[in-house]
């Protein structure tokens, strides 16, 4: 089965412009959530799509970051308009169960790693 | 709320040695403990989990026991290869919820 899949890979914006994250989740997984890791530190919970309803996003850093799941299939992250803080690597994750702890977990996508100058 | 600690890295070992990575968690409750890798250019994975106290994960050669008392996790591996250069995050979550509280990451280099 094909993985978590995130593009672009890698993203170097000015300050002030917009980026759009994309992720396509493991067909069939109706959860689908965003992490991210600022350079160095934890990575963080941003939030959390059950098929296209946001169930939480708690963790979202202010208004200039976006979710939507149109159709409860991929999912895209803007950032508008992008900050030099907001530099770092964008995780995407999904899953059949609600839980972290059930017997397929979490699978991760290999992250977008976000720069802006 | 709810926390987790690890070592500093980056760890840089010869082959064959001894690995450890230190986790330490601030929770409430008895959340189950994990340890995620992430090779160079791929997604996280699941290495190990511990769902409670005293439970031993492991995998790959590697081994955590989920010691309550000391509040805990620490990552081993007897005998490092190449191959295990990676980042390696603990994390904890708790038993029907979704989030994954996250460490830092240690970053381990493994020279042949």
């Amino acid at each position: 089965e094909a993985g978590v899949t995130q593009f672009p890979s890698h993203s170097v914006i000015e300050k002030g412009q917009t980026v759009t994250l994309r992720c396509d989740p493991i067909s069939g997984h109706d959860n689908l959530y965003w992490y991210r890791r600022v350079m160095g530190k934890e990575i963080k919970f941003l939030l959390h799509f059950v098929k296209e309803s946001k169930q939480d996003e708690s963790g979202m850093p202010n208004n200039r970051f976006l979710a939507e799941r149109t159709g409860g299939t991929y999912s895209t992250l803007k950032v508008q308009p992008a900050e030099l803080e907001d530099s770092g690597v964008y995780f995407c994750a999904s899953s059949q169960e609600r839980t972290g702890t059930g017997l397929s977990g979490y699978t991760f996508g290999s992250g977008t790693r976000l720069t802006v100058v | 709320g709810d926390s987790v600690t690890q070592m500093e890295g980056p760890v840089t070992l010869s082959e064959e040695a001894f690995l450890t990575i230190n986790c330490t968690y601030t929770a409430t409750g008895y959340p189950s403990l994990f340890w995620y890798v992430q090779y160079p250019g791929e997604g996280l994975q699941l290495l190990l989990k511990a769902t409670k106290a005293d439970d031993k994960g492991s995998n790959k050669g590697f081994e955590a026991t989920y010691r309550k008392e000391t509040t805990s996790f620490h990552l081993e591996k007897g005998s490092v290869q190449v191959s295990d250069s990676a980042v390696y995050f603990c994390a904890l979550n708790h038993a029907g919820t979704y989030k994954y509280i996250f460490g830092t990451g240690t970053r381990l280099k493994v020279l042949a």
